[in-house]
């Protein structure tokens, strides 16, 4: 069976701070893909990264980082330096090689204030 | 280039009723799935289509339904709404071989 567990429902950080968003997985397959997405007030989900099973080289995009570690079966995602754009709610999803189903943790609310 | 859209916004629907949402897949997208977002968690996948058939499907009851048109737009069909369909309904769309899906902005389903 596939999972994805965010544990943090609700994260607040002042602007300008560094800020971590956790996400653990489970599946039994060898070949997967791992995602960030973002969904703002506005309720689209905006893709942010994507990740496969068999390249565990972390990532950066500017401000964004992701740590993927097999051996933890986590996918983190950190925010550098927040802004207050960077509120919104955001899911880490699982998908098997092959199917289109994404599964979906239950998001964390990323609250960043001035 | 337009994003993957879907019509209407928001809809208000009474017990018992049918709804037909409708979703418009991005430019060179053949691939559709729909999900349900309940309030405060995540979607859960309802179903794809590809080819204008049904691929893969979550575990929804089949008052759900779909269809997909020959020009890879879909629509999400509900029938006898219970009050605890009421969520937001994302249309995501993709190239087949590829992984990346793109999602429309959802339509709202509130159900009195």
């Amino acid at each position: 069976a596939q999972k994805v567990t965010q544990a943090q429902t609700e994260i607040s950080v002042v602007e300008k701070e560094d800020v971590t968003l956790d996400c653990v997985y489970e599946t039994r397959d060898t070949t997967y893909y791992l995602f960030w997405y973002k969904q703002p007030p506005s309720g689209e989900l905006v893709f942010l990264i994507r990740r496969n099973s068999f390249d565990e080289q972390n990532e950066i995009s500017g401000r964004y980082s992701w740590n993927f570690q097999k051996s933890t079966s986590s996918f983190n995602f950190t925010i550098t330096a927040s802004q207050v754009v960077d509120s919104a709610v955001y899911f880490c999803a699982l998908k098997n090689r092959g199917f289109q189903k994404l599964v979906f943790g239950t998001g964390t609310r990323l609250l960043v204030s001035p | 280039d337009a994003g993957v859209t879907q019509s209407p916004t928001h809809l208000i629907k009474t017990r018992g009723q049918q709804v037909t949402l409708r979703c418009s897949p991005k430019s060179g997208h053949d691939t559709v799935s729909w999900y349900q977002q309940a309030l405060g968690q995540g979607p859960q996948f309802i179903f794809q289509y590809y080819e204008e058939e049904e691929r893969q499907r979550g575990n929804f009851p089949d008052r759900f339904s779909g269809h997909q048109f020959p020009n890879y737009s879909s629509e999400l069909n509900v029938n006898a709404l219970l009050l605890g369909d009421s969520a937001l309904y994302l249309c995501a769309s993709a190239v087949r071989e590829l992984d990346e899906q793109y999602f429309g902005p959802g339509t709202r389903l509130t159900v009195t």
